[in-house]
């Protein structure tokens, strides 16, 4: 059985300071996990993964986590926000043969002027 | 880019009357799936579909749903009667590759469905 929890339903953080978006997991099996955003109006869009190798993944626009097994979690971080960074954050979890993901609740992102 | 399309964005219904969610998957991508999150709760997922077949679905996927690619380019969710609890956003994805999740999912932009 897979779960995620991500700790904070919204987050705001001033423009130029830095994002953390903190996403817990539990798998039985060696876990894939994922990074996905929601910008409004629009789908899930993945912003980064990790499966095997490097514990630090790097992603889009600026976005890296890193894959921390005796903590179970895979933080989502970014040195310097920006105003177009604001979004709802979605925390996955998957594993090798198995189709599905499981999601976190998501975290709302709001960057203050 | 090639993205994921769906169908109503918004859809209204009564208690008990039947819906279909359409979406149109990347056209490579021969793996099919639908999410759904219920507001202020979890995305779950309700069924993978691949080669015209269920491959995996949750226990929420009960009798009352249905998928179905009815064609070569649509995927659809059939409710059959709908229930209060069935209101939800809806997500189709799609993958080139499937049978791992390690294949990245590509999601539509959701279907609002509002059962009164």
């Amino acid at each position: 059985a897979q779960s995620v929890t991500q700790l904070g339903s919204h987050v705001s953080v001033s423009e130029g300071a830095l994002v953390l978006l903190r996403c817990n997991y539990s798998s039985s099996v060696p876990p894939y996990l994922f990074w996905y955003v929601q910008y409004p109006n629009q789908g899930l869009q993945l912003l980064l993964k990790y499966t095997t190798g490097a514990t630090l993944v790097k992603g889009i626009n600026g976005f890296e986590a890193e894959f921390k097994k005796s903590e179970t979690s895979f933080h989502l971080t970014k040195p310097s926000a920006h105003m177009s960074d604001a979004a709802e954050y979605f925390c996955a979890v998957g594993g090798f043969g198995n189709e599905k993901l499981t999601f976190g609740t998501g975290t709302r992102l709001t960057i203050i002027p | 880019e090639p993205e994921v399309t769906q169908t109503p964005s918004h859809q209204v219904t009564q208690m008990g009357q039947e819906v279909i969610l359409r979406c149109v998957p990347i056209s490579n991508h021969l793996y099919f799936y639908w999410y759904r999150q219920i507001l202020g709760q979890k995305v779950e997922f309700l069924v993978s579909f691949y080669n015209n077949e269920i491959s995996e679905k949750s226990e929420i996927f009960d009798d009352q749903f249905s998928v179905e690619r009815p064609d070569g380019s649509n995927f659809t969710l059939k409710i059959r009667s709908t229930k209060l609890e069935d209101s939800a956003m809806y997500f189709c994805a799609s993958s080139e590759d499937g049978g791992s999740s390690y294949n990245e999912q590509f999601f539509g932009p959701g279907t609002r469905l509002t059962v009164l």
